[in-house]
């Protein structure tokens, strides 16, 4: 069966852009999660939505906000992007619970602030 | 709140060596404890994961982990390290219901 698609897999934006990312998670995954990873601070938790309905979040400002559809598919969007945002973003989804089934990756989005 | 320490950004190890790369976990409450590896310009694969049962874990590509409870420890092993096992490794932890925290990785490099 198809894996996690993340597109676009590159992307290069403007300081002050905004930005949206897309999601597709396995077919009958119903919860995906959004990861930033960067060398310094590795990955980090951004959220997770199930359902439609956001379940956790973490420490990222208001610019990072996202959303999950009726097939699950999710879209992460970034507003007023800054140098600091360059970053790969990675999608992952779980059947449920992320902490109880672990999750399947996408390759990620590659994005560079300019 | 958990939280995952991986002892080691890089380590190096011969070919055909033992390769063994640190997590040590902080939790409350009974852990779940995942290893993932990543290849470049890539995602995360998922290579074993502990749950409840049996504290030796078996993963993918000849790697196991051990979950020793009294030393809050799940490090990874291999008998014998081949140079496709040149990449990324991330210890993840995480509680029942909840998300997974990910360790900052260790780099793990295979000399000829």
């Amino acid at each position: 069966k198809a894996g996690v698609t993340q597109t676009p897999r590159y992307l290069i934006k403007t300081r002050g852009q905004q930005v949206t990312l897309s999601c597709s998670p396995i077919s009958g995954h119903r919860s995906v999660s959004w990861y930033q990873q960067t060398p310094g601070q590795g990955l980090q938790f951004l959220f997770e939505y199930f359902s439609e309905t956001q379940r956790n979040k973490g420490n990222f400002p208001g610019r990072f906000s996202g959303r999950q559809f009726s097939n699950s598919r999710s879209e992460m969007n970034v507003s007023t992007l800054e140098l600091g945002d360059s970053a790969l973003y990675l999608c992952a989804s779980s059947l449920s619970v992320p902490g109880n089934y672990g999750y399947t990756f996408g390759s990620g989005t590659r994005l560079t602030v300019v | 709140a958990q939280s995952v320490t991986q002892l080691g950004s890089h380590v190096s190890v011969s070919e055909g060596a033992l390769v063994l790369l640190r997590c040590n976990y902080s939790s409350s409450v009974p852990p779940y404890l995942f290893w993932y590896v990543q290849y470049p310009n890539q995602g995360l694969q998922l290579l074993l994961k502990y749950t409840t049962g049996a504290t030796l874990v078996k993963g993918i590509n000849g790697f196991e982990a051990e979950f020793k409870k009294s030393e809050t420890s799940f490090h990874l092993t291999k008998p014998s390290a081949h140079m496709s096992d040149a990449a990324e490794y991330f210890c993840a932890v995480s509680v029942r219901d909840d998300k997974i925290i990910f360790g900052k990785g260790t780099r793990l490099h295979i000399l000829p």
